[in-house]
């Protein structure tokens, strides 16, 4: 299994709302990233957990929240959103830090707020 | 202040050519480096990569070089086919840093026609 599986596909909130997304690992990878990417952008990082911890926050505003229940699940969680939050979010994963270290990405979230 | 530059937005080939990516940086601290293809609304997906002690990596079709010295890198692609056609983004880490840390250039945009 070499799959970072992120849900939903699709998201369309408010600027009200409060939702979740999702991604899953199953590659005993000990450290999973969160990224925004807008369009025509490069992804720009938003967090880092490495053995469920968190070790990078790059400034992220506090309406986006990070948690990770275990080593192979890592969520964000999302609350009063603006419009120029709508982006598509990749979720990653990597193997502890050694000769490999490729980033494995998921497919991403297209979120949308309205 | 960007620390990997991809100062080509877009490049386009006929099929069967080579196609030649090119990547700079900065950091003298960046000692890995990866190459990402990404279709439209999907993740990157992981193509080759190359450690500093190395200075080439094959895997196929795909072929990275590094030349320390000028901090440069390269990816070439021969030959060159239609499903190649995707944004590419070069990326680096520095394996000193214990935050696992990617850094991504702007992307090019390879089109290859028929």
């Amino acid at each position: 299994d070499t799959e970072v599986t992120q849900t939903p596909k699709h998201l369309v909130m408010g600027m009200t709302n409060k939702k979740s997304l999702k991604c899953e690992q199953h590659m005993g990878h000990r450290a999973m990233y969160w990224y925004k990417q807008k369009a025509k952008k490069p992804p720009e990082l938003m967090f880092v957990y490495s053995y469920e911890k968190l070790s990078i926050n790059e400034s992220v505003p506090s309406r986006f929240s990070p948690e990770c229940p275990n080593s192979s699940l890592l969520n964000l969680h999302l609350h009063a959103l603006q419009p120029e939050d709508s982006a598509l979010y990749l979720c990653a994963s990597s193997p502890p830090r050694g000769p490999v270290t490729e980033a494995f990405f998921g497919q991403g979230t297209r979120l949308t707020v309205v | 202040d960007q620390q990997v530059k991809q100062n080509s937005p877009s490049l386009s080939v006929q099929e069967g050519r080579i196609s030649i990516l090119n990547c700079d940086y900065t950091n003298s601290m960046f000692d890995y480096f990866l190459w990402y293809k990404k279709y439209p609304a999907e993740g990157p997906t992981f193509l080759i990569s190359i450690s500093s002690i190395k200075d080439k990596n094959e895997d196929g079709r795909f072929t990275v070089f590094l030349n320390k010295s000028a901090k440069h890198l390269s990816l070439h692609i021969v030959p060159s086919q239609p499903g190649d056609s995707a944004v590419y983004f070069c990326a680096a880490s520095a394996s000193s840093s214990s935050n696992y840390k990617l850094t991504f250039g702007k992307g090019t945009l390879l089109t290859v026609n028929p």
